[in-house]
C-alpha cells in the first residue's frame, strides 16, 4: 500500500518568516495530495492541495508544489503568523474508493 | 463543514464492553471514512463505505466494525473495547461535487476513553 513520509516532525519559525513541510510517498499511481491543518482539539481542515497534472498551486500566502518524478510535495507557508501555528498533515490518494495515506504530522510553532 | 456529525462526542467505557460510535452527513455523500487519530501516528484508516451497505477494511480495522444501512449514516462499533482503542475518532466524507473538486472533510471527532 501506500506510505507517506513527512518532515520535519516540528518546526519553529519567527513570525514574518516562511515554512517549508516536506512529504514524500511511494505509490506512482497517487495522483491527488491534499493538506490539511489541525488546530488543538480541532477537526483537520483542508488549507490547500493539489493533483497530479499540476506543478503548482497558490491560495494567498500558502503553496504546494508537486514533484511526481522524484514522489514528493511540498507545503510551503510565507509571511508566517502567530495563527498559522498548528499541526499539518499532508495526504497522498490512490487507488480504488479515494482513500487517503496521511503523514504523521508536522507541528509548526510561529513565534511572535 | 459538508454536513458531518458525529456522536457522542465524548465518551467513557470500560474495557469489554461495546461502543458504537456514529457519523451523520446531510449531503448524501457515496464515500465516507473511519479514522482513529493517536500522538505519532497521525491519522490512520479504519474502515470506508464506497455505499449502502458497501465497507471495506482499512490499515488497522481489527476489533473494528461498521455498517452503513443508510446514506447518510456510518457507524463504528468496538465489539469489545480495549484500552489500546482510546483515541479520537474522525468520521470523513469525500464531496463529490464534480469539477475535480472532490476532496475529504472531516466531522468534529469523538474523543473515546477505555478505561
Amino acid at each position: 500500500g501506500e506510505n507517506v513520509e513527512q518532515h520535519p516532525s516540528t518546526l519553529s519559525v519567527q513570525e514574518g518568516d516562511s515554512a517549508v513541510i516536506k512529504c514524500t510517498y511511494s505509490d506512482s499511481a497517487s495522483n491527488y495530495f491534499p493538506w490539511y491543518k489541525q488546530e488543538l482539539g480541532k477537526r483537520p481542515q483542508l488549507i490547500i492541495d493539489i493533483r497530479s497534472n499540476v506543478g503548482e498551486k497558490k491560495d494567498q500566502r500558502i503553496a504546494v508544489t508537486l514533484n511526481k518524478t522524484a514522489k514528493h510535495f511540498s507545503l510551503h507557508i510565507t509571511e508566517t503568523q502567530p495563527e498559522d501555528s498548528a499541526v499539518y498533515f499532508c495526504a497522498a490518494e490512490g487507488g480504488s474508493n479515494y482513500k487517503l495515506t496521511f503523514g504523521k504530522g508536522t507541528l509548526l510553532t510561529v513565534n511572535p | 463543514d459538508a454536513g458531518i456529525t458525529q456522536s457522542p462526542r465524548h465518551k467513557v467505557t470500560e474495557t469489554g464492553t461495546p461502543v458504537t460510535l456514529r457519523c451523520h452527513q446531510t449531503e448524501n455523500h457515496r464515500y465516507m471514512y473511519w479514522y482513529r487519530q493517536d500522538p505519532g501516528h497521525g491519522l490512520r484508516l479504519i474502515h470506508y463505505s464506497y455505499g449502502v451497505k458497501d465497507t471495506d477494511k482499512g490499515e488497522v480495522s481489527d476489533g473494528y466494525s461498521v455498517s452503513r444501512s443508510k446514506t447518510e449514516d456510518f457507524l463504528l462499533t468496538l465489539e469489545s473495547a480495549t484500552s489500546s482503542q482510546t483515541s479520537v475518532y474522525f468520521c470523513a466524507i469525500r464531496s463529490d461535487y464534480g469539477l475535480g473538486q472532490e476532496t475529504q472533510y472531516f466531522g468534529p471527532g469523538t474523543r473515546l476513553l477505555v478505561l
